[in-house]
């Protein structure tokens, strides 16, 4: 089974740009979270998605945003960009039926804010 | 609101030494507890979770934890190192929504 596939692999975008994020699930798995790392705040919750419908949300912005297709991938936006929003983008999967399930990461977004 | 402590920021030991990472927990009630290892560049992996039980729990690669609710600590364990165990380890706790909540992470290096 194909593990969680995210893309792209590294981005660079300059301030004030918007940028999306793709996140393809495991096969079968309804949720999708995304979180954000970073050195000095370390990993964060961003929003979960649970069939098309966000079920959960971190304290970010609103300038984070993000949606879930009928087929369970998952895209994030980032709108306004600043410099503090470069960061390593992490999706995670899960069957999205139990809460505390395993989550399944991804290798993660490397985005670059200039 | 949840929080999690991870004391060491980095960890060095010994190819064959014992490992122990420490990590303490601030919860209301039963915590859902997980330890994650992440590799440079690469995404995270669950290494084992605590939900209930036996509050000694196994998991993969050879690493166990024990949840001790006295102290609020989930310290993850293994006999013996070995140089692939390299790597950054994070300690998490679940929140009732499902969403994690993670330490700031303790960077393992092992000398051959």
């Amino acid at each position: 089974k194909a593990g969680v596939t995210q893309t792209p692999r590294y981005l660079i975008k300059t301030r004030g740009q918007q940028v999306t994020l793709s996140c393809s699930p495991i096969s079968g798995h309804r949720s999708v979270s995304w979180y954000q790392q970073t050195p000095g705040q370390g990993l964060q919750f961003l929003f979960e998605y649970f069939s098309e419908t966000q079920r959960n949300k971190g304290n970010f912005p609103g300038r984070f945003s993000g949606r879930q297709f009928s087929n369970s991938r998952s895209e994030m936006n980032v709108s306004t960009l600043e410099l503090g929003d470069s960061a390593l983008y992490l999706c995670a999967s899960s069957p999205g039926l139990a809460v505390n399930e395993k989550l399944f990461f991804g290798s993660g977004t490397q985005l670059s804010v200039l | 609101a949840q929080s999690v402590t991870q004391p060491d920021i980095h960890i060095t030991v010994s190819e064959g030494a014992s490992l122990e990472l420490r990590c303490n927990y601030s919860y209301g009630a039963t915590p859902y507890l997980f330890w994650y290892v992440q590799s440079p560049g690469q995404g995270l992996q669950l290494l084992l979770k605590y939900f209930s039980g036996d509050t000694l729990v196994q998991g993969i690669k050879g690493f166990e934890a024990e949840f001790k609710r006295s102290q609020s600590s989930f310290n993850l364990r293994k006999p013996s190192v070995h140089w692939s165990d390299a790597a950054e380890y994070f300690c998490a706790v679940g929140e009732v929504t499902g969403q994690l909540v993670f330490g700031a992470g303790t960077i393992l290096r092992v000398k051959s």
